[in-house]
């Protein structure tokens, strides 16, 4: 089955931009209706969507970081991305990487796979 | 954005009791409403999907139901392997939105 691994850093410098990878393996990113997501969760808190990407490109982001927040697919290495600029010790969190497929025959999406998750630090 | 508001923060039951966790959005969401399951240190599992279907893999002692504002998660007979934190979710609009959580305790 799908499964999706997240890669990165795990301490980034304030100011700095948080780059992460998300490797999908056991499917292809290409297929299927499914959008590819980022969620982050503070240690001890709840949980984030910070947005989502579609393999044309279309995306949508969370009005909360969307100035700060960029993410792309590469369709040949089955991945995809998060960046996130500018970070400060409140960016600090657990990200996951999670698949949002179109449930059954509803037009509603479902976080149905996600990764480990990781976790990143904001320090100097 | 849709705000998601769950209770209780947490509660403790025993094995075999039956439990509710209940989820409200601060407007109409119809049935765009879906449950996991986080366990320590472990990413979110989902559970239940547009309020009331049994995800695939899904336990079927969990089960859900609401519609428009108003939601309820319900397992009927607890398993020590539900000792997690449970999430309710939105997806009917962007940006999707996570309650704040709700703690199981099994004692």
């Amino acid at each position: 089955q799908v499964q999706l691994q997240e890669s990165g850093p795990g301490l980034v410098k304030p100011s700095q931009t948080l780059s992460l990878t998300c490797t999908v393996s056991g499917g292809s990113i290409s297929s299927g209706t499914y959008y590819w997501s980022w969620i982050r969760q503070p240690a001890g808190k709840g949980l984030e969507w910070i947005g989502r990407i579609y393999t044309s490109g279309s995306t949508s982001f969370n009005p909360s970081l969307k100035s700060r927040v960029a993410t792309s697919v590469d369709t040949s290495k089955n991945q995809f991305s998060l960046k996130l600029s500018s970070v400060t010790a409140a960016d600090t969190a657990v990200y996951y990487c999670a698949r949002a497929t179109k449930m059954s025959s509803t037009s509603i999406y479902g976080l149905d796979v996600w990764g480990q998750g990781t976790t990143v630090t904001v320090s100097s | 954005d849709v705000q998601m508001t769950q209770s209780p923060s947490s509660l403790s039951a025993s094995v075999g009791d039956r439990v509710t966790i209940t989820c409200r959005a601060s407007q109409t969401i119809g049935s765009y409403l879906n449950w996991y399951r986080q366990k320590s240190g472990r990413a979110p599992e989902l559970l239940i999907y547009g309020a009331s279907s049994l995800h695939s893999g899904a336990p079927s002692r969990f089960s859900g139901s609401g519609s428009g504002t108003d939601f309820t998660l319900a397992i009927s007979s607890l398993q020590p392997e539900d000792s997690a934190t449970y999430f309710c979710q939105q997806s009917y609009t962007t940006p999707y939105t996570f309650g704040q959580g709700t703690k199981l305790e099994i004692k």
